[in-house]
């Protein structure tokens, strides 16, 4: 079964701090995600990466920045917290397939609940 | 613009019937679309793909249709059980470069025994 884990289930930052969210898979996957939900927005991809030291900006990567230095593992970096980043934060993988193939499957870590003071 | 809708109310239904969730989507050519559950405090868990050429497809008792016509995706769950109770999340693939989905905010079901 493939394992996606957050690094922490709840965290409290304050105003200004620099937040750490780490994401690490056991499956090989290439493809890693970051997402937000918030209520009535659904699921938003910040960045995803599909190699290591590759990224690119999903729709809302104003705030964030990512890390990606080893294939199993990704960060997502909020540089100096605010409060309208209190969020459910979301790491997904999935494995790259053949163009016309794909299925992108998703798996997901259990989310990190994010709460800025 | 872009949009992926999903009824946004609850589903509220009894025990033993057929539980119908919907996808429509607007301005988007997607080669397949997933279904994903999520429980509260959780993340999403994939359920069932289904391709563009496809009509239907079967996973024990659920059952995902998609209308590329219509752009909806339909999202049954026959003899339905209160353990089906969650939110449940639509997503479309789209066959580009990068291997991308977008996902509807999700229906949320409540099964009553």
């Amino acid at each position: 079964d493939v394992k996606v884990t957050q690094s922490s289930r709840y965290l409290v930052k304050r105003t200004g701090e620099k937040v750490f969210l780490e994401c690490v898979q056991d499956m090989d996957h290439e493809n890693m995600f970051w997402y937000r939900q918030d209520p009535g927005l659904g699921l938003r991809l910040i960045y995803f990466s599909y190699d290591v030291k590759m990224k690119e900006k999903g729709d809302i990567p104003e705030g964030y920045s990512v890390s990606r230095e080893k294939k199993e593992r990704f960060s997502l970096i909020l540089e100096s917290a605010s409060t309208n980043q209190t969020s459910m934060y979301l790491c997904a993988s999935s494995l790259v397939v053949g163009r016309g193939q794909g299925t992108d499957t998703q798996y997901f870590g259990p989310g990190t609940r994010l709460t800025v003071l | 613009s872009q949009k992926i809708e999903q009824n946004s109310e609850a589903l509220n239904i009894q025990e033993g019937k057929t539980a119908t969730l919907t996808c429509n989507y607007t301005n988007y050519s997607p080669a397949y679309l997933q279904w994903y559950r999520q429980d509260p405090g959780r993340g999403p868990v994939f359920l069932l793909l289904i391709r563009e050429n496809e009509k239907e497809k079967r996973k024990e008792r659920l059952k995902v249709t998609f209308d590329t016509t219509l752009k909806q995706s339909l999202f049954h769950i026959t003899a339905s059980q209160p353990a089906d109770s969650a939110t449940y999340l639509c997503a479309l693939g789209e066959d580009t470069g990068f291997q991308k989905l977008v996902f509807g905010t999700g229906t949320r079901l409540l099964v009553s025994p």
